[in-house]
Formats: structure tokens, C-alpha cells, sequence
């Protein structure tokens, strides 16, 4: 059984660092893509960033450039994302997701994670 | 970077209904285009992959069509289950970016 859980809900001030995890079991860690996606309150889904498994290579979104950094642990499989200087506006939703296809970058993502809520607050 | 612009941003619609909903991208992506669903506090759900590919277990009345730069979602048939926002994400080259969302409801 395939699982992604996602660590707990984090309350952060302005200025400060969240580093997310995301736990996966059930299945091949090393074979699939992870990407990270939000989702601020009331509003769609952004992108962040992408990270291969088998070797961490990383792609993020030029938004996020400099502030987010994706890691992995094959020996826990779990994947991490950390997100530096945090302002109101990172305020959202952080869900990881699995994609789809077997060791392919360009896949749609089919197993998500149940989302971490990071709310930035002074 | 492409643009991903989906329309309506949200539309009503009755129960029996088909309902249409478009996602156009700035550059041609061929095929590379996913449509998820998001029912209200639930996590996103993947519907169709590959422009067209039905996911495994999704309801037949869901179809997608399209390649280059215009896609569609079509619900054949709208169900009560079927309230909910839809998203298109590209992913044949960084960054995988979304559209902005439609908003499905019933009328």
C-alpha cells in the first residue's frame, strides 16, 4: 500500500525557517519523482519545486529560487522541503506528491501527501 | 515560462449537465497536461494524464482532449460528487505550473 504522510501543522514568525517532511512507503522511494506544491488559503495551487529521489537533483520554481531547498533521506524515504525567510504570504497548505510514472521527470502525479499547514504570524 | 490560463474561473451548472472547461497554454506543451480535481478541504486528485488518460478508479464521465496549446475537461454528465475546483497542470518542462483554477458548482 502506497502512503505519503506529511509532518504536523507549524506556526512560524516572520524571518524564520519551516522544514516540511514527507514520509513514503509502499512502494520503490528511489523510482519516482516528488514534487511540492501550496496552496495559500482560498486560493490555487502553485508550484514549487521537483526533486529526483535517486540522486536529489532539484528543480524549483524561479519564485522560490534562493529561499526553498528540496532534500531527500533514501535510507528513511522521506523527502524534505525547506522554505527560508518566511513571510506572511508563505502562509498556506504544503502538500508533497508522488508522480506517476516510473523514473520520468515529465509525469503527472498521482499520490499526494495529506498537506502540512504553515501559518506565518508575528 | 508558459502560462497556463484556464476559463471560466467558475461556472453553475444543473445536475445532468455537461460542463466544459478549457485551459489554454502560452506555448505548445503536446500532450504533456494533467487535469486534477479538488473537492472543498480535500486534497487534489489526478483525473486525466496525458492530455487524454483517464486515471484508474475516475468515473467515465470525465474526458480530456487536446494537445499543442488548447485542452479541454469535459464531465459528461455533472453528478452532486462532481462540486469541486479543477486544475490543469503542464509538465513537459520546468516549471510544472498550474492554472488558476475553475470552480464547479451546482445550480
Amino acid at each position: 500500500q502506497v502512503q505519503v504522510v506529511q509532518s504536523g501543522a507549524e506556526v512560524k514568525k516572520p524571518g524564520a525557517s519551516v522544514k516540511l517532511s514527507c514520509k513514503t512507503s509502499g512502494y520503490t522511494f528511489t523510482a519516482y519523482y516528488m514534487q511540492w506544491v501550496r496552496q495559500a488559503p482560498g486560493q490555487g495551487l502553485e508550484w514549487m519545486g521537483i526533486i529526483n529521489p535517486t540522486d536529489g537533483n532539484t528543480w524549483y520554481a524561479q519564485k522560490f529560487q534562493g529561499r526553498v531547498t528540496m532534500t531527500r533521506d533514501t535510507s528513511t524515504t522521506t523527502v524534505y522541503m525547506e522554505l527560508s525567510s518566511l513571510r506572511s504570504e508563505d502562509t498556506a497548505v504544503y502538500y508533497c506528491a508522488r508522480g506517476k510514472l516510473v523514473v520520468t521527470l515529465s509525469s503527472a502525479f498521482d499520490i499526494w501527501g495529506p498537506g502540512t499547514m504553515v501559518t506565518v504570524s508575528s | 515560462d508558459i502560462q497556463m490560463t484556464q476559463s471560466p474561473s467558475s461556472l453553475s451548472a444543473s445536475v445532468g449537465d455537461t460542463v466544459t472547461i478549457t485551459c489554454r497554454a502560452s506555448q505548445g506543451i503536446s500532450n504533456y497536461l494533467a487535469w486534477y480535481q479538488q473537492k472543498p478541504g480535500k486534497v487534489p486528485k489526478l483525473l486525466i494524464y496525458g492530455a487524454s488518460t483517464l486515471q484508474s478508479g475516475v468515473p467515465s464521465r470525465f474526458s480530456g482532449s487536446g494537445s499543442g496549446t488548447d485542452f479541454t475537461l469535459t464531465i459528461s454528465s455533472l453528478q452532486p460528487e462532481d462540486v469541486a475546483s479543477y486544475y490543469c497542470q503542464k509538465y513537459n518542462s520546468v516549471p510544472w505550473t498550474f492554472g488558476q483554477g475553475t470552480k464547479v458548482e451546482i445550480k
